[in-house]
Parts: C-alpha cells; structure tokens; sequence
C-alpha cells in the first residue's frame, strides 16, 4: 500500500524567504511518480510539479522545485522567494503503477506574512 | 476550454435524500475520478473509472454509487444522504492511468447534509 506524510500542519514564513515543505512517501513499488498540488482559498487545486522515481535530476518549474532523495523516500517542495499569493494548502501526491488513483498527504498549510 | 466542470458548486441536504453530483470533461480523458476532502485528511477516493462502462471501488466507497455510459460524463449519486458525507467533493480526470499523468481537478462541491 502507498502513503503519504506531511509531517507539518502549517508553516509562517516572511514575504521573500524560501521555504521547504516536507513530504515522506512509503511505498513497494519502483516505478512511482510524485505530485504537488496547491490548493488556495478559493478551494481549486492546481498542479505545481511532478518527479518519476527513475528522474535522476530534481524537477523544477519557476519558483518551484523538489529536492527528491530517493533512499530516504522523501520528495520536499522547496519554493524560492516566497510571496503572498503563495499563502495556501499545499498537498504531496503519489501514483504507482496500475495508476488508478493518486494518493495525497494530509496537506501543509503554508502563510506567507509580508 | 472548459477542462473537468463540477455542478453544483454548493448544496445542502437533509439526512436520507438523494442527489447526484455531475462531473463533465472535455478532454477526452480515459481516466475519470472522484475523491472527497475532510479537513486534516487530505484527499480521499471514493470511486474511479477507466473508460465508459467501467468503474471501481476507491478508499470510500460506500453510500455512494458511479456510472460511467459516456468517455466525458462520471456523475456521483449519493443514496441516502448522512451527515459523514459532509464534505467537499472534488470531480478529477486524466488521460490515462500512467504514474507520470497529472490530474485534473474540478473546482469542486461544497456538500453539506443537515
């Protein structure tokens, strides 16, 4: 069975830090892929980055990218220069192979203060 | 371009009604889904399909029933409505069912029985 942890309920970060966001995954599987997903107040969820298991190099789009360490089964959102728009719900995702559904974290609220 | 359209966006329900929530894509996705979300529980899924006229059981099946008769529709149908299915129920497609395809979501409904 897959699994995902986000260990931190919610994070306070100042306008302009970068911030990581923590996500552990569990699984049996060697081929997997890893989804992070915004969701803001407005309750959409948008789709921000997405890692293979057989990626040797970290993804990244924009201000966004995944420090993915595949031994310690970890794949963190880091987010470069925070800004307030950036104030949301954050959730960490896995599919595995068979892909009939995508397993998500409980989610990381992240503030970003100005 | 309208993507995955959920309706309705909002709806309250009185214990032991029914009702069915539609979900519609235009993007001629094989793979439909539907989870639910509940606050310190992520995402769930209740029921997926991987083409018309095929459909499965996700985490949280029950008291809910999915048809699938045409590639673009997956309407959700609640039973008898109870007040655990308080929730906000998210309508979400892909092409296929690979590890490295993205979902995309609805904008959601707002369920609340009373």
């Amino acid at each position: 069975a897959q699994k995902i942890t986000q260990t931190q309920p919610g994070m306070f970060v100042q306008e302009k830090e970068a911030v990581t966001l923590d996500c552990t995954y569990d699984t049996s599987d060697q081929s997997y892929g890893l989804f992070w997903y915004k969701q803001p107040s407005s309750g959409e969820m948008i789709f921000l980055i997405y890692q293979g298991s057989y990626d040797e190099q970290n993804a990244t789009e924009g201000r966004y990218s995944l420090n993915f360490q595949k031994a310690r089964k970890s794949a963190n959102l880091v987010i470069s220069a925070s800004q307030l728009g950036d104030s949301a719900m954050y959730f960490c995702a896995m599919r595995g192979p068979g892909a009939q559904k995508l397993v998500f974290g409980q989610g990381t609220r992240l503030t970003i203060n100005p | 371009n309208a993507g995955v359209t959920q309706t309705p966006k909002f709806q309250v329900l009185k214990t032991g009604q029914s009702m069915t929530l539609q979900c519609a894509q235009d993007m001629n996705h094989e793979y439909m889904s539907w989870y639910r979300q509940d606050p310190g529980m992520g995402l769930r899924l209740i029921h997926y399909s991987v083409g018309a006229g095929i459909t499965d059981q996700g985490e949280v099946p029950n008291g809910y029933n999915v048809s699938r008769s045409t590639t673009e529709d997956f309407p959700l149908r609640l039973l008898s409505a109870a007040p655990s299915q308080t929730s906000v129920y998210f309508c979400a497609s892909s092409f296929g069912g690979l590890t490295n395809e993205k979902l995309f979501f609805g904008s959601g409904t707002q369920l609340s029985v009373l």
